[in-house]
């Protein structure tokens, strides 16, 4: 079983739609849970962490998270061309990281 | 405030020449991650270190690669005699002892084999 599993897409919305990428995760002794996002060529870029259960909001972007459920996702809102990425979702336990396979999103104009 | 640096950004090495790939952590960071990533790929987890130890290489390949973190300087991950194979792009991450401590990337070095 993977320490992270998300779907790989790709996922396509139209501009302004809200975009909705989930992840899942093995281990309930995972402390800590982000969101990167990667465009093409590009390194990863932190864009989201979320430590406790409930909702993150930061701009267009909200975190959930659901211990009991292992489960991590990303909304997207008024979702932009500039947002066609892929979005890596990353789990922390002890002092390892464990990485998801990415999910490309496209926002079509 | 300088980020995670890394060079060479790229590095072209012919097949059985040694690669040598650099990392400075974020300012205040003692953790260093290197990952490797192919085209279209996932990130690869390679090796974990702090200062002066290697806390986990698992994975790493056992043969060819190798990779340090002094006391003073940066990390450095080493291929020694490169074969096609090996040509991907090698991230650097950095982050702090804290419990929730963040992982920032770097630009990452692209490394082409001829």
């Amino acid at each position: 079983q993977k320490e992270v599993e998300q779907n790989s897409g790709p996922l396509s919305v139209p501009e302004g739609a809200i975009a909705s990428l989930n992840c899942t995760y093995s281990d309930r002794g995972s402390q800590s849970f982000f969101w990167y996002r990667q465009y093409s060529g590009k390194s990863p870029e932190l864009i989201m962490s979320i430590y406790s259960n409930g909702d993150k909001e930061d701009g267009r972007f909200t975190a959930q998270l659901n211990k009991a459920s292992q489960y991590v996702s990303l909304l997207i809102r008024d979702s932009q061309p500039s947002d066609s990425a892929t979005y890596l979702c990353a789990v922390k336990r002890g002092n390892q990281f464990y990485f998801g396979t990415g999910t490309s999103l496209t926002v079509i104009p | 405030n300088a980020g995670v640096m890394q060079n060479p950004r790229h590095l072209v090495r012919r097949r059985g020449q040694e690669a040598r790939l650099r990392c400075s952590p974020m300012k205040g960071h003692s953790h260093v991650y290197w990952y490797r990533q192919l085209p279209e790929e996932g990130l690869k987890f390679m090796v974990y270190l702090q200062k002066e130890n290697i806390i986990d290489e698992s994975g790493m390949p056992k043969e060819r690669f190798s990779a340090e973190f002094p006391k003073e300087g940066p990390s450095i991950l080493r291929i020694q005699q490169v074969v096609r194979g090996d040509s991907a792009a090698y991230f650097c991450a950095s982050s702090d002892r804290t419990g929730h401590g963040e992982l920032f990337f770097g630009e990452g070095s692209r490394l082409t084999v001829l």
